[in-house]
């Protein structure tokens, strides 16, 4: 069974520009979601994908978008890249409608720079 | 919105000693979960807590979790260099499928 991988591991971008994290979720999985942690805080929820639709988004502009594919890969866009949008960025998959926990398996996340 | 506040943010504590960590929630939820974090690395999970009541052990580990005070407690007993590391507690409402994190608890265990 192979967990869930991200891609890219690092980048840098500037201030201004526009990026795109991959996520393939666990096996089995129909979910995914995406969190932001800023260094030393806990992850902050952006939104989750279920069956290619947007299902749930939390307190973050527009201008973060994302996509669920048929296969239940997943990307994360953020367009006009701003210095606090520096953090660890990370996906994670579930299986929805199973009906006890709820529980997420992570990837090991992507970091994004802003200089 | 749901808040999730940890204490202590930071604990440092010799081997063999036991020490808890408190996680408290500000609304009405009835699953709770405990993941932890090495750094560099991502979020393992450890716990999931879904009535009142409800406890869970595995090795030095071992979390309950009390709904009507809005307190999940994780205690650590006799512990180890190995269990250093970040633990996060986190919260969703049933159905919602939004994870709440706190702001976690990073533990030192001092040989």
């Amino acid at each position: 069974e192979t967990g869930v991988t991200q891609s890219p591991t690092h980048l840098i971008k500037t201030r201004g520009q526009q990026v795109t994290l991959r996520c393939s979720s666990q096996s089995g999985h129909n979910t995914v979601s995406w969190y932001q942690q800023a260094l030393g805080q806990g992850p902050q929820f952006i939104f989750q994908y279920y069956r290619e639709e947007e299902n749930g988004r939390g307190n973050f502009p527009p201008r973060f978008s994302g996509l669920q594919f048929p296969n239940y890969s997943s990307e994360l866009n953020v367009n006009a890249l701003e210095l606090d949008d520096s953090a660890l960025y990370l996906c994670a998959s579930s299986l929805w409608g199973d009906s006890g926990a709820n529980v997420l398996t992570f990837g090991a996340g992507s970091r994004l720079t802003v200089l | 919105e749901l808040k999730v506040e940890q204490n202590p943010l930071f604990l440092s504590m010799q081997e063999g000693k036991n020490y808890t960590i408190y996680c408290n929630y500000s609304t009405t939820s009835d699953r709770l979960y405990w993941y932890r974090q090495d750094p560099g690395k991502s979020l393992e999970s450890l716990f999931v807590l879904l009535s009142n009541g409800a406890v869970k052990q595995e090795g030095r580990l071992m979390a309950s979790l009390d709904t009507k005070a809005r307190l999940s407690t994780l205690h650590i007993t006799a512990a180890v260099h190995d269990l250093s590391a970040t633990y996060f507690c986190a919260v969703d409402r049933h159905n919602f499928n939004k994870f709440y994190f706190g702001s976690g608890t990073k533990l030192n265990v001092k040989p």
